[in-house]
């Protein structure tokens, strides 16, 4: 199947800083990425949906200034956590749409200290 | 809005016991309903889906039926392994492919 990457695995930042995450689709080319957010014990929840080329649109409650997407090119997509808080500690995992499945990459955790 | 509730782990079976796990949803129109698994250290995979009432997705030995009339698709298989050890996400697609995912069910088999 479809391969999908996260740069980096895990990470760690202090507060008040930003952190970038790479979301690449590594054999197919995802024309829409999708972006979520997984608390522990809890379900994954949609974040955003990005299509290349073209501003990324953001779930009721998701703050766009905060988290910034990039979908730069068909194999690629970013998320930035501006000024991270303690609160921003989270699994972030991505998917890469291709003939309409979805494929995840294996997520990324980010801790804010 | 949609919503997906499934049953909640962790569960513990021997090998080659019979599992069930239970999944309800509830969502406007017919959705397609999928299941979902993630190895640790690793992305989510879709192991099956259905797309309609009544279909029955299958693969590697696991089976769900979408059940309209209870708004149901219970993940089964009739003799797990160690290696299905992982754990399973029941999803709907709504509106623009966007997906609705339950909790999670962590499975593990013992030898």
């Amino acid at each position: 199947g479809a391969v999908v990457s996260q740069h980096p695995s895990w990470v760690i930042c202090k507060s008040g800083t930003s952190v970038k995450i790479e979301c690449r689709s590594l054999d197919f080319q995802a024309t829409t990425m999708f972006w979520y957010r997984q608390f522990p014990k809890q379900s994954l929840m949609l974040m955003a949906t990005s299509n290349e080329g073209s501003k990324a649109t953001y779930e009721q409650g998701v703050e766009k200034d905060k988290f910034l997407i990039n979908h730069a090119s068909l194999t690629l997509s970013t998320l930035t956590v501006t000024s991270a808080h303690p609160e921003d500690s989270s699994f972030y995992i991505c998917s890469g749409d291709s003939q309409y499945e979805q494929y995840f990459g294996p997520g990324t955790r980010l801790t804010v200290t | 809005g949609n919503s997906v509730t499934q049953m909640e782990g962790p569960v513990t079976l021997s090998e080659e016991a019979f599992l069930t796990i239970n999944c309800t949803y509830t969502a406007t129109g017919y959705p397609s309903l999928f299941w979902y698994v993630q190895y640790p250290g690793e992305g989510l995979q879709l192991l099956l889906k259905a797309t309609k009432a009544d279909d029955k997705g299958s693969n590697k030995g696991f089976e769900a039926t979408y059940r309209k009339e209870t708004t149901s698709f219970h993940l089964e298989k009739g003799s797990v392994q160690v290696s299905d050890s992982a754990v399973y996400f029941c999803a709907l697609e709504g509106s623009n492919y966007k997906l609705t995912f339950g909790k999670g069910t962590l499975l593990t088999v013992n030898p």
